[in-house]
């Protein structure tokens, strides 16, 4: 069936510096997500965007993340400054529009912030 | 709040037997949430195994089902007869709005299948 990509799938990066995740999702679908996975502990919501807005965010969704869907391209999570806490297993997903439309979710990048 | 828990982290069962793993949910700003179960194999992102959105239904699929029941909170994944393939981390999750809306996790179950 029709796949979310991510890329890339492991990212170490020193803290501080920014970092951006990338997710391409199924081509007809409208609605992104991103979920967020410490090791060891339950997925966790982070953001859905619609539209080139954000339609709802968790109290994770730190004013340092930001998402953007530029011309239809990748969608993106950025954190900028990085910490340590942001280590963790960052799961994007996407849906239709359709009434009851599931979700597609990619295999995951593994951030590691040293 | 609402939320969603898993009860066991890890399950071993021996091929070819019975399979339960536990979820129950508690979901205070809605009264009938949309129930889900996901399933990640190895390497691969996070699949829907079932979904019920009508308290007192049944989903299935591959052979797991999974009763939405209102009463007990409660939503159990069962299998009768497990096999090796079925080697997996196990979500339950709940929506509160099916449409478009976030979803709530279970801390996930692993399953091992001993041959």
């Amino acid at each position: 069936g029709p796949k979310v990509l991510q890329i890339p799938s492991h990212q170490i990066i020193d803290m501080g510096q920014m970092v951006t995740l990338n997710c391409d999702p199924v081509s007809n679908h409208l609605y992104f997500y991103w979920y967020k996975q410490i090791l060891g502990q339950q997925m966790e919501f982070l953001v859905n965007f619609y539209n080139g807005k954000v339609m709802e965010k968790s109290k994770l969704f730190k004013d340092q993340f930001s998402v953007e869907r530029p011309d239809g391209s990748y969608f993106t999570l950025k954190i900028q400054p990085t910490a340590l806490e942001d280590s963790a297993v960052y799961f994007c997903a996407s849906s239709s529009i359709l009434q009851n439309s599931d979700y597609t979710f990619g295999s995951g990048t593994r951030l590691l912030v040293i | 709040g609402d939320s969603v828990t898993q009860t066991e982290g890890q399950v071993t069962v021996s091929e070819s037997k019975s399979l339960i793993i536990n979820c129950t949910y508690s979901a205070t700003s809605i009264g009938y949430p949309n129930l889900f179960w996901y399933v990640r194999y190895p390497g691969e992102g996070l699949q829907l195994l079932l979904k019920v959105i009508t308290a007192g239904q049944k989903g299935s699929s591959r052979g797991f089902e999974a009763t939405y029941n209102k009463e007990a909170t409660s939503f159990h994944l069962q299998k009768a007869s497990v096999q090796e393939s079925d080697s997996a981390v196990y979500y339950c999750a709940l929506s509160l709005n099916y449409n478009q809306g976030k979803l709530i996790f279970g801390q996930g179950t692993k399953l091992s299948i001993k041959p």
